[in-house]
């Protein structure tokens, strides 16, 4: 059965610091790949998404991830965290055969100014 | 602007109670989602619908049903409703993966209680 993985189930971070949460999933086919933000009180929204191409992917807010094939990962990445970061982060993945998502555990991530 | 609504933002039932959470989605969309959110269980799916009628399980049927009778709209039912039931429930839309976007749109979530 398709999993996807979120090493990282609570982070701390200080403002400035930088960010990376791990994702790994396992399904040997073709996938499509999201991170998901879940600010506090609010609903859950599409932070970025890889379908093809350039396996760098830019997100709103200053966000990227990468995803890297060989290895079945699909990283976070910010280089310098705000205050306002502080949220609930979920990777899903999805593989081309079906629309339904598999999301991972979610990271929750708090920011100290 | 892309819209999913729950009828509820909170709801508190009694065990045994029959309950029904609605969702509807403004955009058009083929397909809906229910998931229900525990922390450190992330999101899991309950049930899901392709079309109006369709439906297909997911990996947390039990204790739950859905209907679609109209496009916009994904009801999930809990049949008789129990403690283990008290959870957070989000709905989703998304366009058939046939038209090249797979995004989900979530709804703000519906936050049942059952005593």
């Amino acid at each position: 059965a398709q999993s996807v993985s979120q090493h990282n189930h609570h982070v701390i971070l200080s403002e400035a610091a930088s960010l990376e949460l791990g994702c790994n999933y396992s399904y040997g086919g073709t996938v499509n790949l999201f991170w998901y933000v879940q600010y506090p009180g609010q609903h859950l929204q599409l932070l970025l998404k890889y379908f093809s191409g350039d396996p760098l992917v830019k997100g709103i807010k200053g966000f990227e991830a990468e995803f890297i094939k060989s290895k079945f990962s699909f990283n976070l990445r910010k280089p310098s965290v705000q205050w306002s970061d502080t949220a609930e982060y979920f990777c899903a993945v999805q593989n081309h055969n079906t629309d339904k998502l598999i999301f991972g555990t979610g990271t929750r991530l708090q920011v100290f100014p | 602007d892309v819209k999913v609504t729950q009828s509820s933002r909170y709801l508190v039932k009694r065990t045994g109670e029959k309950v029904f959470l609605e969702c509807v989605q403004d955009m058009d969309h083929e397909n809906m989602f229910w998931y229900r959110q525990d922390p450190g269980l992330g999101l899991r799916l309950i049930y899901f619908s392709y079309d109006v009628k369709m439906k297909e399980k997911g990996d947390i049927p039990e204790g739950y049903s859905v209907s679609r009778e109209k496009k916009e709209r994904f009801s999930l039912i809990l049949e008789s409703a129990s403690t283990n039931q008290t959870s957070m429930y989000l709905c989703a839309s998304s366009t058939s993966g046939t038209s090249g976007s797979y995004e989900q749109f979530f709804g703000p979530g519906t936050r049942l209680t059952v005593l």
